[in-house]
């Protein structure tokens, strides 16, 4: 069974960092491009990021370009959103997905 | 950015009838390599989006035959018919053949 499990989010301040952490399991973890989708409250659905099998191919939507980083680490089956300079606009429901395949999500809220 | 345009926004619909949702694009989603990437998927309240049709007219494993895909070039439909009440939410359209990737703002499914 395909299973993505988002961890990492909180609350933070505005200008703070924050790391989110997706692991997966029962696939082929190096085989597949992976994606970052958010979803602010009580809004539609906005592609963050997404980065190829062997992390050659990476991009970004033009809010995030420059503060968000994607990674993955095939090793340890992981997918990363490393987020810097976070603004009250990133407040979102955070998806890692598989494009067929999404994790449950993780909250982060920026407030002061 | 490629524009996703989905209608209606909201649609009303009686338990075992059939509905048609519209996706449009602002250009067309037939990628270099021919296939064309346009997805459909259902938030049902609480949830995470899940996949239904990818590629425009493949259903995903273990969604039922009552929905089908269609269309080519900017122009999608999905077809849910003899609805059920497992099948109200907001489905989204998402478009992966270019970068960014971008959603549809949806279209709310609810009982007349």
């Amino acid at each position: 069974e395909v299973q993505l499990v988002e961890s990492g989010g909180g609350l933070v301040q505005p200008g703070r960092s924050l790391k989110l952490s997706c692991v997966a399991s029962g696939f082929s973890f190096s085989n597949y491009g992976m994606n970052w989708i958010r979803q602010a409250p009580g809004t539609g659905l906005e592609w963050v990021a997404s980065i190829s099998s062997g992390s050659s191919y990476i991009y970004y939507a033009e809010t995030v370009k420059g503060r968000f980083t994607i990674s993955r680490d095939n090793a340890k089956n992981t997918l990363y959103l490393q987020m810097t300079s976070l603004r009250s606009e990133d407040t979102a429901l955070y998806y890692c997905t598989r494009t067929d395949y999404w994790g449950q999500g993780v909250m982060v809220t920026v407030s002061s | 950015d490629v524009l996703m345009t989905q209608t209606p926004v909201s649609l009303p619909v009686s338990l075992g009838g059939q509905v048609s949702l519209s996706c449009r694009s602002s250009q067309s989603l037939v990628h270099s390599d021919g296939n064309t990437y346009l997805h459909w998927y259902l938030q049902k309240p609480g949830q995470s989006p899940q996949l239904l049709i990818y590629r425009v007219s493949n259903r995903f494993s273990g969604v039922p035959d009552r929905f089908s895909g269609s269309g080519s070039g900017t122009d999608f439909t999905l077809k849910i018919s003899r609805v059920e009440p497992e099948d109200l939410g907001v489905y989204y359209c998402l478009q992966s053949t270019h970068f960014p990737n971008t959603f549809g703002a949806g279209t709310k499914l609810e009982l007349k």
